[in-house]
Order: C-alpha cells, then sequence, then structure tokens
C-alpha cells in the first residue's frame, strides 16, 4: 500500500540554524499538507501546497517556514533559523484531491531545538 | 471558528472491554468528521470518517463511529478492545479549506 516517508526521523539541531524537513508524499496526489505537534499538545495546521503553490498558511507559518516542491517528488519544510519554540513533531500528509479525500499521514519528523 | 473538544484526556479499560471515546466539535455547515489513531513513534492511521449518508461509520480495526448532528457529537466505539488498541486518538474536522482541525486526544491505556 502506497505511504507517505519522512526524512529524517528525528533532527536535533542548534537554535538559529536552518532545517530542512523532507517528505515524498504518495505519487499520484496534488494536495500536500505540513502539521506539527509540539510536545503534549494537538496537532496543528501549517501550510497547505497545490499546484507549486501555497494553498492556506497558519499564522504559525511565518517568514522563518518556507515550502517547496523541488522535483516529482519530494516535498520539503524548510525553517531559515529555528527556535527553542519550534521543537515539535511534524508530519507531512498528502490527498488525491480535495474536498471528501482523506489525508495521508507520515511518520513525522521529530526536531528538537537546542 | 471551528474546533474539536476531546474532553478526555486519558481513559483507562481493561481488555475486552467495550470503548467509548468522546468527540464534540463546533462547525457551522455540514462537518467532514474524522477519527485518526497515533501509536507510539508512529504516525495518524486513520481509522474512520464521516462525510455523509449513514450516520454509523465502520472503520478499520473493529472501530465505529457515531454521527449525532443534534449533539454536535462523533463519538468513537469499540465493542471490545484489545491491547494492542493502547494508543492516542484524535478526532479531526476538515474545514472550508479542507486543512484538519484537531482536537487535543485521548490516550488510552489498556489494562491486562
Amino acid at each position: 500500500e502506497p505511504e507517505v516517508t519522512q526524512t529524517p526521523s528525528h533532527q536535533v539541531t542548534q537554535m538559529g540554524q536552518e532545517v530542512i524537513l523532507r517528505c515524498v508524499p504518495i505519487s499520484n496526489h496534488l494536495y500536500f499538507y505540513w502539521y506539527r505537534q509540539i510536545l503534549g499538545q494537538k496537532v496543528e495546521f501549517l501550510v497547505s501546497f497545490y499546484n507549486n503553490e501555497i494553498s492556506e498558511k497558519s499564522e504559525i507559518f511565518d517568514d522563518q517556514f518556507s515550502v517547496e516542491r523541488p522535483d516529482g517528488s519530494n516535498f520539503t519544510l524548510k525553517i531559515r533559523s529555528t527556535k527553542l519554540e519550534d521543537s515539535a513533531m511534524y508530519f507531512c500528509a498528502s490527498s488525491a484531491a480535495q474536498g471528501v479525500y482523506e489525508q495521508y499521514f507520515g511518520p513525522g519528523t521529530r526536531l528538537t531545538v537546542t | 471558528a471551528q474546533s474539536v473538544t476531546q474532553p478526555d484526556i486519558h481513559i483507562t479499560v481493561s481488555e475486552g472491554a467495550s470503548l467509548e471515546l468522546r468527540c464534540n466539535y463546533s462547525y457551522g455547515a455540514t462537518p467532514y468528521l474524522f477519527w485518526y489513531v497515533q501509536s507510539p513513534g508512529q504516525g495518524l492511521q486513520l481509522l474512520l470518517k464521516y462525510f455523509s449518508g449513514d450516520t454509523l461509520v465502520q472503520g478499520i480495526k473493529g472501530f465505529e463511529a457515531e454521527f449525532k448532528r443534534s449533539q454536535s457529537s462523533f463519538n468513537l466505539r469499540k465493542p471490545s478492545v484489545h491491547w494492542s488498541d493502547a494508543a492516542e486518538y484524535f478526532c479531526a474536522v476538515q474545514d472550508s479549506s479542507y486543512k484538519l482541525i484537531f482536537g487535543s486526544g485521548t490516550r488510552l491505556l489498556v489494562r491486562p
């Protein structure tokens, strides 16, 4: 069964460093999402992406964040200058279309900022 | 604003006992509702979803959920819990821009 994959599974970085989290969505999916979950808190939407453009972003997704689909398979989330409060589990998701289509989630990348 | 409330942070049940996890939503239009499960160190796996039609929906792993519009609820149930069901369960509503809005989750512990 096709699945969403994410790398790395765990990333440790120092405050102020740039990180890139990588996702490979399901191959025929067209809509891509990033969510995050700070330890002990709920899963929160960050950004949605379609047709090489951001469709929607949350207030969390400030200028320090960017997303890119550099080729036909990868979908990346970049944090330019990490802060302690960026420590969280980051989930990538994809769906075949919008509307009544489920989003399939990857296993997540745990980001620890020290 | 749309929101999802899961009033129980933790629930402990004995193996073989029945289970009900509560979920209440706030959404103006017809909601699209989901239950996801997250096992330790794992991603979010979809258990079931409600879009329209029959208000009792069946999912994987023997789970079911009932949509009750009058109560703004979408409670998850299982008649007999297995030890492998121990995990965190998230209820979510899909908003008009198709992003998911999650509840805070309920951690299920299963007593042997």
